[in-house]
């Protein structure tokens, strides 16, 4: 039982470029969520599913875009990097309505230049 | 929309030293969740309260969740170097998604 994972780890990107990060769940959670973390403002929603082929915007969604084709997978798209992008990337899942607890993956780290 | 303010951003205590972090809602919250993340790591669920007025304890940890549902504080008691990290809460409004506070960093000199 992995929990969350996500991949890549590490990304470097210039400007303009685009990326996909994944994010897998073996949990059978129907939630799932993208965050970002950057120093001082806690952890921000970007985008978030309920459930497979759903996906919801978040508090901060302008850049992005999501896709969630299977109940396991969320998918985050850049689709033209930006330096203010650059930040650390959770992704979480969350088994509501039994729990509202969120599960976290390890996080990716993006530096776009 | 909806903010949990969540005080001191930093705290610096000498090992052995308590340690308390604030959470603060203008309007009254359905639940609030407590998150550890260690230094590198990702957050970690610690807790979850939902009465108003609970107290829940965890070894050297208490939870408090205030009378009006809009505050919260996590006390540490007798701070070791394993509780460095930041900690979060996370309140949720009704049906709305969790938001995060924005963080106490913890370090510890030994």
């Amino acid at each position: 039982n992995a929990g969350v994972t996500q991949t890549p780890k590490f990304r470097v990107l210039k400007t303009g470029q685009s990326m996909t990060l994944l994010c897998a769940q073996d949990m059978n959670h129907e939630y799932m969520y993208w965050y970002r973390q950057d120093p001082g403002m806690g952890l921000r929603l970007i985008h978030y599913s309920v459930g497979e082929g759903t996906t919801a915007k978040g508090e901060v969604p302008d850049g992005y875009n999501v896709s969630r084709l299977k109940k396991q997978n969320f998918l985050l798209g850049l689709e033209s990097a930006a330096p203010s992008q650059t930040s650390v990337y959770f992704c979480a899942s969350s088994n509501i309505p039994v729990t509202d607890t969120q599960y976290f993956g390890p996080g990716t780290r993006l530096t776009v230049l | 929309g909806q903010q949990v303010m969540q005080i001191p951003q930093y705290q610096h205590v000498q090992e052995g030293e308590d340690f308390t972090t604030y959470c603060n809602s203008s309007t009254t919250l359905s639940n609030i969740q407590w998150y550890k993340q260690r230094p590198g790591g990702h957050p970690v669920f610690l807790i979850q309260l939902v009465k108003s007025g609970e107290v829940k304890k965890q070894k050297r940890l208490t939870f408090q969740f205030g009378e009006a549902k809009k505050n919260s504080s996590l006390h540490i008691t007798a701070t070791q170097t394993t509780d460095v990290g930041t900690y979060f809460c996370a309140g949720r409004w009704g049906a709305q998604k969790l938001v995060f506070g924005q963080g106490t960093r913890l370090t510890i000199n030994p």
